[in-house]
């Protein structure tokens, strides 16, 4: 167990509709990213949020948005949704904003798996 | 812009040595990190390079060389669980994408 808490494990839902992920990080850590995960793109990164601030940005669609809240989890706002979009969605946390010298972990959360139809 | 280079597979025996490269072009580099992921399962966190040279870390040790922008990560005496994904991940500039490789499937057989 990481720590990281991701809701909801599993999501089933229509084109053109939108859903909310959330991701609790793991206690004291200030960074948050998300992942995309499917078969034929590999693990993307999406976007990552230190102490509430948007601090880099991925390969991220505009249908796409996050932000982190004062109490540090975070949301990941999916809208329009398309096929394509159904993937594995992870969430990380990390005490650090980037690496540089001494250790720099990243802390996965379980995922949320994405459909769809 | 930032790209990572590894073997797609790799197959070994258990108790054997398996050495996983990674090569990277990024604009700029903090870091090289490798994840383990089993399948169905979320990446956990196997190593961290920011300086050239080799870090151990029990059975598993990785290297980097910034100038040569390659880097791997060494498994020693395999062990059946260790059959996953193995990725390498370059941290960038401030700002700039995390970004991982395309994956190393290694499989390790009895």
């Amino acid at each position: 167990d990481s720590g990281v808490t991701q809701t909801p494990k599993h999501l089933i839902t229509a084109t053109g509709q939108r859903v909310t992920l959330r991701c609790s990080p793991r206690s004291g850590d200030l960074s948050v990213y998300w992942y995309q995960q499917s078969l034929d793109q590999g693990l993307q990164f999406l976007i990552q949020y230190y102490n509430g601030e948007e601090r880099a940005k991925g390969n991220i669609l505009e249908r796409f948005s996050a932000q982190q809240f004062p109490d540090l989890h975070s949301e990941l706002n999916l809208s329009s949704l398309e096929l394509g979009d159904s993937a594995l969605y992870f969430c990380a946390s990390s005490p650090r904003d980037r690496g540089g010298a001494g250790s720099y972990e990243q802390y996965f959360g379980p995922g949320t798996r994405l459909t769809v139809t | 812009g930032q790209s990572l280079e590894q073997p797609s597979e790799v197959t070994a025996v258990e108790g054997a040595i398996v050495q996983i490269n990674c090569t990277y072009q990024t604009s700029g580099f903090y870091g090289l990190s490798w994840y383990q992921q089993h399948d169905g399962g979320a990446p956990t966190f196997l190593s961290y390079n920011a300086l050239d040279g080799l870090e151990e870390t029990g059975r598993f040790s990785s290297f980097l060389s910034r100038s040569d922008s390659y880097g791997y990560l060494l498994l020693q005496e395999l062990q059946m669980k260790d059959s996953a994904s193995y990725f390498c991940a370059v941290s960038g500039d401030y700002g700039q994408n995390f970004v991982f490789g395309p994956g190393t499937r290694l499989s390790v057989l009895p």
